[in-house]
C-alpha cells in the first residue's frame, strides 16, 4: 500500500538551512504537501507541489520533488527558533483522494 | 487561521464509558475528517463527512462513529472507550474533498 517514509529528527544551528527528507511509494503521487505542527497545536498547511513540478520556492522554503527517486525535500533557509516543530510529509494521488501522512520529522534548533 | 474549534481540548476518563468530541467550524467547508495522532503512527484517518448525515469510514474507525446533523457540526464518539484509545485527536475541514485540509487545534484523550 501507499507508504510515507522520513527521518524522525534533525537537529540544526540557528541561522543554517534545514533540509527534511521524505520518500513516498505511491508512483501515481499527484500531490504532495508538507504541513507544520507546533507543540500543541494542529497541523498547518505550510505548501504543495504538484508532480508535474520539480521545485517550488515561498520565501524561506524551498520544496523540492524527484519524481523519478520518489523523493521529495522542504529546505528552510535561515532557520529560525520559531521553526521548531514537527513536519509532515504527505501525498495523495489524486486532488480529491485521501491524504497520506509521514510521521513528521521533529525539527529542533541549537542556538 | 481557519475557523475550528474543538471541545473539549483535554479529558480523562475511564475505560468502558462514552465519550463524545466535538469539533466545530465556522468556514461552511463541506468535508469534515477526524484523525488520531499516535506517536510511532503518525495522522490516522478515522471518519469522514462529505455533507450533512454523509459519513464515510477511514483507516481505523473500529470502536468510533460519528454524525454530521449540522454543515458547522461534526461529533466524534467512543461508544465504550478504551486505553488503545488513549490519544491526540484532530478534526481538520476542506472545501475540496481530501485537498488542503485545515486542522483544528486537537483534543487530548486519556483512558485509564
Amino acid at each position: 500500500g501507499e507508504d510515507v517514509e522520513q527521518s524522525l529528527f534533525l537537529s540544526v544551528r540557528e541561522g543554517d538551512s534545514s533540509v527534511i527528507n521524505c520518500t513516498y511509494t505511491d508512483s501515481s503521487s499527484t500531490y504532495l504537501y508538507w504541513y507544520k505542527q507546533e507543540p500543541g497545536a494542529g497541523l498547518q498547511l505550510l505548501t504543495y507541489i504538484f508532480s508535474n513540478m520539480d521545485m517550488k520556492q515561498d520565501q524561506r522554503l524551498t520544496v523540492l520533488l524527484n519524481k523519478k527517486d520518489k523523493h521529495l525535500s522542504l529546505r528552510i533557509a535561515d532557520t529560525q527558533t520559531g521553526d521548531s516543530a514537527i513536519y509532515f510529509c504527505a501525498e495523495s494521488a489524486h486532488r480529491d483522494d485521501k491524504i497520506i501522512f509521514g510521521k513528521g520529522t521533529r525539527l529542533h534548533i541549537l542556538p | 487561521d481557519a475557523g475550528i474549534t474543538q471541545s473539549p481540548r483535554h479529558k480523562v476518563t475511564e475505560t468502558g464509558t462514552p465519550v463524545t468530541l466535538r469539533c466545530h467550524q465556522t468556514e461552511n467547508h463541506r468535508y469534515m475528517y477526524w484523525y488520531r495522532q499516535d506517536p510511532g503512527h503518525g495522522l490516522r484517518l478515522i471518519h469522514y463527512s462529505y455533507g450533512v448525515k454523509d459519513t464515510d469510514k477511514g483507516e481505523v474507525s473500529d470502536g468510533y462513529s460519528v454524525s454530521r446533523s449540522k454543515t458547522e457540526d461534526f461529533l466524534l464518539t467512543l461508544e465504550s472507550a478504551t486505553s488503545s484509545q488513549t490519544s491526540v485527536y484532530f478534526c481538520a475541514i476542506s472545501d475540496i474533498r481530501y485537498n488542503e485540509q485545515f486542522f483544528g487545534p486537537g483534543t487530548r484523550l486519556t483512558v485509564l
